[in-house]
């Protein structure tokens, strides 16, 4: 069965101090996978697409890379703005988009 | 350029009764799909429509229904509302069918309570 975990469930982090948030799955004929952001009230904003092992994707503080089992979203530098839950997905060998549960991030000043 | 656009924003209902709602997807777009999130969960597919059908469809019963517009808009009905139908329904709309390199952008959803 299509399957995406993201670990940790929750992160605390310092303004200023770099993480990494991590996103396994297992899917039949993957079309791509993609990192989104929500923040509290919204909809999920799109971050990133990736579609093969060893590509790399950058915004602003950000940095997705993909391989065959997972995906690191990267964050360097954090600030207090970027505190949101960032959730993973995956796109199945047809057209159904499964999603993570979510890491929900906090950044304190 | 407006977004995916939903309404209504809140909802509440009691059990037993149906409920619609409805979504604007972004201009340009022609594919929409729908999610359903629980508190403190991820996203979870209910189905997609293209082309005024419905293509593929996730692991929900049939009191969860929808229909898509000549103008792209959509539609989700559910029946017979239950207590765990409590949760946001998110409207995602793509372009080109949905298909490879299109990234789905999301409405800020419509949040249903049933009592």
């Amino acid at each position: 069965e299509d399957q995406v975990t993201q670990s940790p469930e929750a992160l605390r982090l310092q303004e200023g101090e770099s993480s990494s948030l991590n996103c396994s799955y297992t899917v039949s004929g993957l079309r791509g996978l993609f990192w989104y952001r929500q923040d509290p009230g919204k909809g999920p904003e799109f971050l990133f697409t990736l579609y093969s092992a060893g590509e790399e994707k950058e915004k602003e503080r950000l940095k997705a890379t993909l391989t065959k089992k997972e995906s690191f979203l990267h964050i360097t530098a954090p600030k207090p703005e970027d505190s949101a839950t960032y959730l993973c997905a995956v796109q199945d060998g047809g057209f159904k988009t499964i999603f993570g549960a979510g890491t929900r991030l906090f950044v304190k000043a | 350029d407006a977004g995916v656009t939903q309404s209504p924003t809140h909802l509440i209902k009691t059990r037993g009764q149906q409920v619609t709602l409805r979504c604007s997807p972004k201009s340009g777009h022609d594919t929409v799909s729908w999610y359903q999130q629980a508190l403190g969960q991820g996203p979870q597919f209910i189905f997609q429509y293209y082309e005024e059908e419905e293509r593929q469809r996730g692991n929900f019963p049939d009191r969860f229904s929808g229909h898509q517009f000549p103008n792209y808009s959509s539609e989700l009905n559910v029946n017979a509302l239950l207590l765990g139908d409590s949760a946001l329904y998110l409207c995602a709309s793509s372009s080109q069918g949905g298909g490879l390199n299109q990234p789905q952008h999301f409405g800020d959803g419509t949040r249903l309570s049933i009592l």
